[in-house]
């Protein structure tokens, strides 16, 4: 497809359990990024992929937090023994550097809900 | 002092009007600024991206920016019912230029149009 896609779209999990969410970026976009949307805490970032630059973990909220691009395609964002508060709306955008405007675009998300 | 700050909702307008938006930012370094709307349970879609002190306008909406007194706003003319969502304001938070960069959001105004 076009646009940045992500699976699941929806995940239900139990405390404590591992999850792993993926999000393919536009064809051809070098850069890619994760927020989290939950009620209360607005739109915030957790990490950014650009190229082969080292990733911007400046976001993530703990350890339990964690991603990776392969291939400088694909991401996978993977939250361990997850915790109630982790239930938000993840989204992923990705967007072409190199060229000044930088717009991002973003994906559907994956709302995760942890029981 | 929050990074990216937008005037509390929800706003009511008539149909027909004129819907003002507002968003101050903390970050002297920033060099973009976008407007992204979003609909309930929707992810954000841009609407509009702005990089220069001045107005720039796209059909019925018009962006502005003071980088003088860090705010920009969004002007939304002959607003519809159709408009009515949240609309969010973020600014790209880079160094270097022309290089990718997170961005920080507002909390949102929730714009509700009625006929």
């Amino acid at each position: 497809g076009a646009g940045v896609s992500q699976s699941p779209s929806n995940k239900v999990t139990e405390k404590g359990k591992d999850v792993e969410l993926r999000c393919d970026p536009i064809s051809g976009h070098t850069a890619l990024y994760w927020y989290r949307q939950s009620l209360g805490q607005g739109l915030e970032f957790l990490i950014y992929f650009q190229g082969n630059s080292a990733p911007d973990k400046s976001g993530l909220p703990s350890d339990r937090f964690s991603a990776e691009r392969t291939g400088g395609s694909v991401s996978t964002l993977t939250i361990q023994r997850t915790q109630q508060e982790d239930s938000a709306v993840y989204l992923c955008a990705s967007s072409n550097t190199g060229i000044a405007k930088n717009i991002q675009y973003f994906g559907a998300g994956t709302r995760l809900s942890v029981l | 002092q929050k990074e990216v700050e937008q005037n509390s909702g929800p706003l009511s307008v008539p149909e027909g009007a004129i819907a003002s938006l507002n968003c101050t930012y903390s970050d002297r370094v920033s060099q973009s600024f976008f407007w992204y709307r979003q609909y309930s349970g929707k992810s954000p879609e841009l609407i509009m991206s702005i990089y220069s002190n001045g107005d720039k306008e796209d059909g019925r909406f018009t962006a502005q920016l003071n980088k003088a007194s860090q705010y920009v706003s969004l002007l939304i003319r002959d607003s519809q019912p159709s408009d009515s969502a949240t609309y969010l304001c973020a600014v790209r938070v880079a160094r270097i230029y022309n290089q990718g960069g997170k961005l920080i959001f507002g909390q949102g105004t929730e714009l509700s149009v009625k006929p």
